[in-house]
Formats: structure tokens, C-alpha cells, sequence
């Protein structure tokens, strides 16, 4: 079964905007990863932040963790056409990972 | 570095016949894993290898998937006979260890009629 899951299903922006999602879990977890998947591609891992961190950033993107509500958000920040895409938390327990079923973001021209 | 290698990139079968599927892993992964994605959803884990050794193959459905990793480096994911519900895209991803980021192919998209 899935673990985590995201919030919205889906997304649609204007260019230069920002784009948050959230991801709820239910157990414990060592780490938790976002990827991003563009259509009839495989994913790429975007960012992992472990169960001791609260916040972590690379580039444009900013993700939060807070392990009591269980619960991690992305940000992205300055979004492009290019950031169009699917985006996956995951949950890692076990050196297992757990993908809830993602998050749709269209960013308009 | 190359990438993580599949194929074929896609493969329409019949139902009840059989189907196979490869993977190539960068090199020096350790770690290895097969995974099936339905349409919306996301990826499930039927398979994690560690050098050629089984891991995890607790959402392998094991009446019909086999999977081996000849060598510690290249996998085959195979089905048989092949149901209407396993229509899906078959995604390979390898790791240095496991608990490290993992890097994907970009999937087998299976078709069965």
C-alpha cells in the first residue's frame, strides 16, 4: 500500500508563480525524498530530507518536514514552463521507499 | 555517467502470454529495483536486490512475476502468463546503497489485450 500522500491531485500556475504541495505519511521514517517524473519519463530524485531536519533547500525548491504531524511540504519557487511535471514524495522506512501518488503541476505561459 | 538503461520502451502482449523485461543499472549500483506504476499512481516496489541477493519481494506477485540479477549487474523482470491488470509501466532504478537516492530508467509501458 501507499504511504505517503500529496495534496492537491493537481496544480496549474502562471509562470513566475510558486507551487506548494504536501505530503501526508502515517508510520515512522528515516527519510523522506521528493522526485519528479515528466510524462512517459522515469523519476528523478529532487531533494531527501532526513527524520532530524526540518527544512532543507537546493535551488528553487524548499522542502519542510515536520515529523509530528507527519507531514513534509514542497516549495518551488520562480516556477517555469520546464517545471511541468508529476511530483512524488517518498517515504523511506525499512531502506524501503513508498511513493503516494503524486501531485500534477502544469505551469502556464 | 550513463543513465539507467530498459527495454524495450514499450511491448503490447496478449493476455496469458508471457513477456520480459531488462534492465542495465549504472555501474557500480549496489542496489537494484523493479517497479510497477498504474496509470495515476504512484510506483509500487515488487523487487529490491542487493548485489544479486533478494532484499524485499514481499509485493512480488510470485504465482506469475519472476525477476533475477545475473552478476550483481543487470536485471530481467519477467511475467507469466500475463493479466489484463498487470497494464502497467515497468520502472527499473538503482542505487549506490540502499538508502541512497535512486536513479530511474524511463520504464517498459506494457499494454496487455
Amino acid at each position: 500500500s501507499q504511504q505517503g500522500e500529496e495534496d492537491p491531485q493537481a496544480l496549474s500556475i502562471q509562470e513566475g508563480e510558486n507551487a506548494t504541495m504536501n505530503c501526508s505519511y502515517k508510520t515512522s521514517i528515516n527519510n523522506l525524498q521528493w522526485y519528479r517524473q515528466n510524462s512517459g519519463r522515469g523519476l528523478v530524485h529532487l531533494i531527501l530530507i532526513r527524520s532530524n531536519e526540518r527544512e532543507k533547500h537546493s535551488g528553487r525548491l524548499r522542502v519542510t518536514l515536520d515529523t509530528s504531524k507527519k507531514s513534509s511540504s514542497l516549495l518551488i519557487t520562480a516556477s517555469r514552463a520546464a517545471d511541468t511535471a508529476s511530483y512524488f514524495c517518498a517515504t523511506d522506512y525499512d531502506y524501503k521507499l513508498s511513493f503516494g501518488a503524486g501531485t500534477t503541476v502544469t505551469v502556464r505561459a | 555517467e550513463a543513465g539507467v538503461a530498459q527495454s524495450p520502451r514499450y511491448k503490447i502482449i496478449e493476455k496469458r502470454q508471457s513477456v520480459a523485461f531488462w534492465c542495465n543499472p549504472i555501474s557500480g549500483h549496489a542496489t537494484l529495483y523493479w517497479y510497477q506504476q498504474i496509470l495515476g499512481q504512484g510506483p509500487k516496489l515488487l523487487i529490491q536486490f542487493q548485489n544479486n541477493g533478494v532484499v524485499d519481494d514481499s509485493q512480488l506477485p510470485k504465482d506469475r512475476f519472476s525477476a533475477e540479477r545475473l552478476k550483481g549487474v543487470d536485471s530481467t523482470l519477467k511475467i507469466q502468463p500475463a493479466k489484463l491488470e498487470d497494464s502497467a509501466v515497468y520502472l527499473c532504478a538503482s542505487s549506490l546503497e540502499k538508502a541512497q537516492p535512486q536513479h530511474f530508467g524511463d520504464g517498459t509501458r506494457l499494454s496487455i489485450l
